[in-house]
């Protein structure tokens, strides 16, 4: 089992510009929340997809959007890059018994 | 909006017990988790605990929950250097219908040869 896997590890932006950033689930799962952790905090959830819908949502702007395919894989789009938007970006898969979460995507906006 | 709160540090020996407290809001909380982080890494799922327990021991990890006080404490029994990381807890709502957690801020534990 690969469990989550996330691409790219790291990127680095330019201010104003667009990311999309790519993430597949554990194997039999079929939720994909997207998870913002700035340096030193906690991480923040930004939205969930379930049957390729967004089924909750954080506090983010309508910058930050996303989308699940058929084979449950999700990716994370973010528009009009700010310096702010520097951060690890999680992805986690759900079952009951808890979120399992990728390594991350560093992103870094310059 | 909800709301965990931890306290941000706690040094120990290796081989004492550590104990990683976090208080939290919501009061209809369904699961209680601790994830541990590791420098440049993800955050690995610990363990959890469901809201109608008071206790569950994994091996070397003990959670307690005191529904009443909402407070929420991971010991680790035999602390060694490489439990040395930053620990979450976080929750989930009843009122939430998705599988959103909210996390607290995360406690560093250093532990000293």
């Amino acid at each position: 089992d690969a469990g989550v896997t996330q691409s790219p590890t790291h990127l680095i932006k330019t201010r104003g510009q667009q990311v999309t950033l790519r993430c597949s689930p554990k194997s039999g799962h079929d939720t994909v929340s997207w998870y913002q952790q700035a340096l030193g905090q906690g991480p923040q959830f930004i939205f969930q997809y379930y049957e390729e819908e967004e089924r909750q949502r954080g506090n983010f702007p309508d910058r930050f959007s996303g989308h699940q395919f058929p084979n449950y894989s999700s990716e994370l789009n973010v528009n009009a890059l700010l310096l702010g938007d520097s951060a690890l970006y999680l992805c986690a898969s759900s079952a009951s018994s808890g979120a399992f979460f990728g390594q991350g995507t560093r992103l870094t906006v310059v | 909006g909800e709301d965990v709160e931890q306290s941000l540090f706690l040094s120990v020996r290796e081989g004492d017990s550590s104990v990683i407290n976090c208080t939290y809001t919501d009061s209809s909380s369904t699961y209680l988790y601790w994830y541990k982080q590791e420098p440049g890494a993800g955050l690995q799922l610990l363990t959890y605990i469901f809201s109608n327990m008071d206790m569950k021991q994994d091996q070397r990890l003990t959670v307690l929950l005191n529904k009443k006080d909402k407070h929420l404490s991971l010991r680790i029994a035999d602390t060694q250097t490489g439990d040395s990381a930053i620990y979450f807890c976080a929750e989930k709502g009843h009122n939430n219908a998705g599988n959103m957690l909210t996390f607290g801020g995360g406690t560093r534990l250093m532990v000293k040869p």
